[in-house]
């Protein structure tokens, strides 16, 4: 049990729709990154939030944005879904200002797009 | 830029004998280096991690990893497999850009199956 969680656990969209994912950081901690894993692959960097500003991106596209509101819990949307999107979204949380923070993932959100 | 290359994606031992886990990172500076686990239908879980301390990491369920610069490698180990330790394993290194964020670069995976 990581204190991280994500609603929902899966879900299903039609391509060219929107779909907004959504975490709930541990407690105290004010970073959230979020991580795409497509089947049998590791997970990728999308973008990272601290103190509610995007301060750091992956290679996404724009289609790809998020939020981070001021009890440090998140979103993240995707919209004009493609079939590629289709993977495990990953929240991780974690505290700042310390050396070799641990990143505390949440269990994810199965995405399926048909 | 830092990357991590895991050198198996699978590796098949027997319960109770040595388990050796390959994992190779690049990076233009002192890294900071993770072992994560992944279970079926599981979150990811941080088995260990190292920043710069001691060479020799000690994590949980008794896996361990050695940091050796001169070969870029970051393996890890543990001394005798239990079933419960079939899981997909990633190497990860943090990566840092611009305006102070760090993410996770992940290796692919290894599939570790322990045979009865």
């Amino acid at each position: 049990e990581t204190g991280v969680t994500q609603s929902p656990t899966h879900l299903i969209k039609t391509r060219g729709q929107q779909v907004t994912l959504r975490c709930s950081s541990q407690s105290g901690h004010n970073t959230v990154s979020w991580y795409q894993q497509a089947l049998g692959q590791g997970p990728q960097f999308i973008f990272q939030y601290y103190r509610e500003e995007e301060n750091g991106r992956g290679n996404f596209p724009p289609r790809f944005s998020g939020l981070q509101f001021p009890n440090y819990s998140s979103e993240l949307n995707v919209n004009a879904l493609e079939l590629d999107d289709s993977a495990l979204y990953l929240c991780a949380s974690r505290g700042r200002g310390l050396t070799g923070t641990e990143a505390f993932f949440g269990q994810g959100t199965r995405l399926t797009v048909v | 830029a830092q990357s991590v290359t895991q050198l198996d994606s699978h590796v098949s031992v027997s319960e109770g004998t040595p388990v050796l886990l390959r994992c190779n990172y690049s990076s233009s500076y002192s890294p900071s280096l993770f072992w994560y686990v992944q279970h079926p239908n599981k979150g990811l879980q941080l088995l260990l991690k190292y920043t710069s301390a001691a060479t020799l990491v000690k994590g949980i369920n008794g896996f361990e990893a050695e940091f050796k610069k001169s070969e870029t490698s970051f393996h890890l180990t543990k001394p005798s497999a239990h079933m419960s330790d079939a899981a997909e394993y990633f190497c990860v290194v943090r990566i840092y850009s611009g305006g102070g964020a760090d993410g996770l670069t992940f290796g692919k995976g290894t599939h570790l199956i322990i045979q009865p």
